[in-house]
């Protein structure tokens, strides 16, 4: 059975710090990873990786794909209190298949 | 551009009762999943459609579940004779065809229907 486990799941910080959310993977014919960050409501779509794009950037948070290790890793740098919120990583996998396996998520807090 | 709309957005409802849910895509977005997530865990894959098409449906999806896309463009997730364990956020997503040869395509998510089963 595919599995995708986020560690840790939760993580307080002070505005200002950098983190490092982790995720590993154990599934059938990997495909792309993706990152999501959910507040209250609906998930919304942050970074795809896949093996010709390993590495993406968007302004303070960045993502790197290690197919090796069969992990990923989402940073965030110069956290702001807007920053809290569960991020979420899923993996496409298998032949053919078409839903995203999820992991348990990884609840951020930044406090002033 | 909208986004994936879902309707109701909350749903009491008394145990062994019928309810319905609705997920209206991102326009012409081809392809369209429900999922299902309760506290502490992320969302779990039910069943997803290529226009009117259901394509795969997880274990999950028991008797009591259906879904339906009859025109290729909104979608139904009906439960009948709910039970306590349905309790939970019911998510939809759409995805527009990008790549068919490694299917990657990006999933967007809407607000959810949070159901609740006293």
């Amino acid at each position: 059975e595919d599995k995708v486990v986020q560690s840790p799941l939760s993580l307080v910080v002070h505005e200002g710090d950098t983190v490092t959310l982790n995720c590993s993977y154990e599934v059938t014919n990997f495909r792309s990873l993706l990152w999501y960050k959910q507040e209250k409501k609906a998930p919304t779509f942050l970074f795809m990786l896949t093996s010709s794009g390993i590495e993406k950037k968007s302004g303070r948070l960045s993502s790197i794909l290690d197919k090796k290790e069969l992990s990923s890793i989402l940073n965030i740098t110069a956290t702001q209190t807007g920053d809290s919120a569960i991020y979420l990583c899923a993996v496409y996998s298998g032949a053919g298949s078409y839903q995203l396996t999820f992991g348990k998520g990884t609840k951020l807090s930044v406090i002033p | 551009d909208t986004g994936v709309s879902q309707d109701p957005r909350h749903k009491i409802t008394k145990r062994g009762q019928n309810v319905t849910f609705r997920c209206d895509p991102i326009s012409e977005h081809n392809r369209l999943y429900w999922y299902r997530q309760t506290l502490g865990q992320g969302p779990e894959f039910l069943t997803y459609f290529q226009n009117e098409a259901q394509l795969e449906k997880s274990r999950l999806l028991s008797d009591r579940f259906s879904a339906e896309r009859p025109k290729g463009s909104f979608s139904t997730l009906e439960i009948q004779r709910t039970e306590q364990g349905d309790s939970a956020m019911y998510l939809c997503a759409s995805s527009p065809i990008t790549d068919r040869v490694i299917s990657t395509d990006t999933q967007y998510f809407g607000p959810g229907t949070r159901l609740t089963v006293l």
